[in-house]
């Protein structure tokens, strides 16, 4: 079974700070690189996805690098706020036909005010 | 549109009794998906279902059991209870592939405990 590995398992960041959220996969072959944002009570939802074509990509706030060379990426949260206060979840696909997604063992973020 | 819906939101078991978990998704979507939340551990998948009629074992199948008759729902059935099933579970969906590229809709979860 193919792993994706993350860390930390926690993080503490102050108002304003930066959050880092690494991760590292594998297996070479697969071509998208999703992270999701899961608040206490809820579901997990997508939040930001890459693909290894690209060394990184932005969505507000939002920035994931990825280094195909070394098979990690990173989720950069900047500005970090209160309200992104959740736990997130890396994840590579398992094969390329059925959409089964291998999951990283989950951050928790908390950000103080 | 109410998405991917799980029912019951928390559930107390004895050992050895049985339940099914309900979900059920309105988006016509293809591809469903079980997985178990277990603290530390992330989403380890049960099942899938890349259609009606068509199930497979995920990673953590023992215990379980699942039918897609329809497109839209996707029960997990949980024959003799056991403490290990204690645990957080998601059901998901997927339109195909191709499309949204992995970007699941998930449930919004049940809470399991089994006693």
């Amino acid at each position: 079974q193919q792993q994706v590995k993350q860390s930390p398992q926690s993080l503490i960041v102050q108002k304003g700070g930066i959050s880092i959220i690494n991760c590292a996969y594998e297996n070479t072959a697969f071509d998208y690189f999703p992270w999701y944002q899961q608040f206490p009570g809820k579901g997990p939802a997508l939040l930001i996805a890459i693909r290894p074509d690209v060394s990184e990509k932005k969505e507000g706030r939002f920035t994931i690098s990825f280094n195909k060379s070394a098979k990690q990426f990173s989720l950069h949260i900047m500005d970090s706020q209160p309200g992104d206060s959740a736990t997130y979840f890396c994840a590579a696909p398992s094969d390329s036909n059925t959409g089964k997604l291998i999951f990283g063992q989950g951050t928790t973020l908390q950000v103080k005010p | 549109n109410a998405g991917v819906t799980q029912t019951p939101k928390f559930r107390i078991l004895k050992i050895g009794q049985s339940m099914t978990l309900q979900c059920t998704q309105d988006m016509n979507h293809n591809y469903m998906y079980w997985y178990r939340q277990d603290p530390g551990m992330g989403l380890k998948l049960i099942y899938y279902s890349v259609g009606a009629g068509i199930t497979d074992k995920g990673e953590v199948p023992n215990g379980y059991n699942v039918s897609r008759s329809t497109t839209e729902d996707f029960p997990l059935r949980l024959e003799l209870a056991a403490p290990s099933q204690t645990s957080v579970y998601f059901c998901a969906s997927l339109p195909s592939m191709g499309e949204a590229n992995y970007g699941y809709t998930f449930g919004s979860g049940t809470r399991l405990t089994v006693v």
